[in-house]
């Protein structure tokens, strides 16, 4: 069962404009959702955050946006960069009892072409 | 501030051998999480460690296990590697939620197990 659902496995985007990632989830118990960035044969890279009790958090290039009653939530890259050409990852964890598990989705891989 | 590390970054190992990844958090973070990727599978969460203690676990078999010590550093282990075991092996470090507003999970860069 797949809680957190990128369905676009990739991406292609124009330097300069806007790239839009999506992410889907099932579980309404998830309260912290996060995206991250992921270069080949590294680990990922914390981009920004959002908790389930705002519904847009923005943070320099990158916003995240929340819609809670849709169980959806995207990042938009505005303007897009050669050097975001990557995978990224939405991910998910529940409240604090649960500890610090996240639940992540499959990826999109993204590519900005110059 | 150091970065979490992960050692050794690039491993090969034969069938029914074990093996030893290690990891060390940020300062000051308590919480060690290991996740396995695959091309297939995608990020799998494995389990996680908060002081000393697992917190959480996956669903993997009982052949991985992992250990935290005193100083938040943690271990995971192998046993009886199978093919299906190569894959990239993450380990996340974070500090404890507080409250209602989650945290963030840094991850290292990971180590590469081949088994052959």
């Amino acid at each position: 069962d797949q809680q957190v659902k990128q369905n676009s496995p990739s991406l292609s985007v124009q330097e300069g404009r806007i790239s839009i990632l999506n992410c889907d989830y099932t579980n309404s118990m998830f309260d912290y959702f996060l995206w991250y960035k992921k270069y080949p044969a590294e680990g990922p890279t914390f981009l920004i955050s959002i908790s389930s009790i705002k519904d847009k958090n923005e943070d320099g290039r990158f916003t995240v946006f929340l819609n809670k009653s849709a169980k959806h939530l995207s990042l938009h890259i505005v303007p897009s960069q050669p050097g975001d050409s990557a995978v990224y990852f939405c991910a998910a964890s529940v409240p604090q009892a649960a500890g610090n598990k996240l639940t992540f989705g499959g990826g999109t891989r993204v590519l900005v072409k110059p | 501030k150091a970065g979490v590390t992960q050692t050794p970054r690039y491993l090969i190992k034969t069938r029914g051998q074990q093996v030893t990844l290690s990891c060390s958090p940020i300062s000051g973070h308590r919480s060690v999480s290991w996740y396995q990727q695959t091309p297939g599978q995608g990020l799998q969460f494995l389990f996680e460690y908060f002081s000393e203690t697992q917190r959480n676990k996956g669903n993997f078999p009982g052949r991985f296990s992992g250990r935290q010590f005193s100083n938040s550093r943690s271990e995971m282990n192998v046993s009886t590697l199978e093919l299906g075991d190569s894959a990239l092996y993450l380990c996340a470090s974070s500090q404890d939620r507080a409250g209602p507003v989650g945290t963030e999970a840094f991850f290292g860069q990971g180590t590469r197990l081949t088994v052959v």
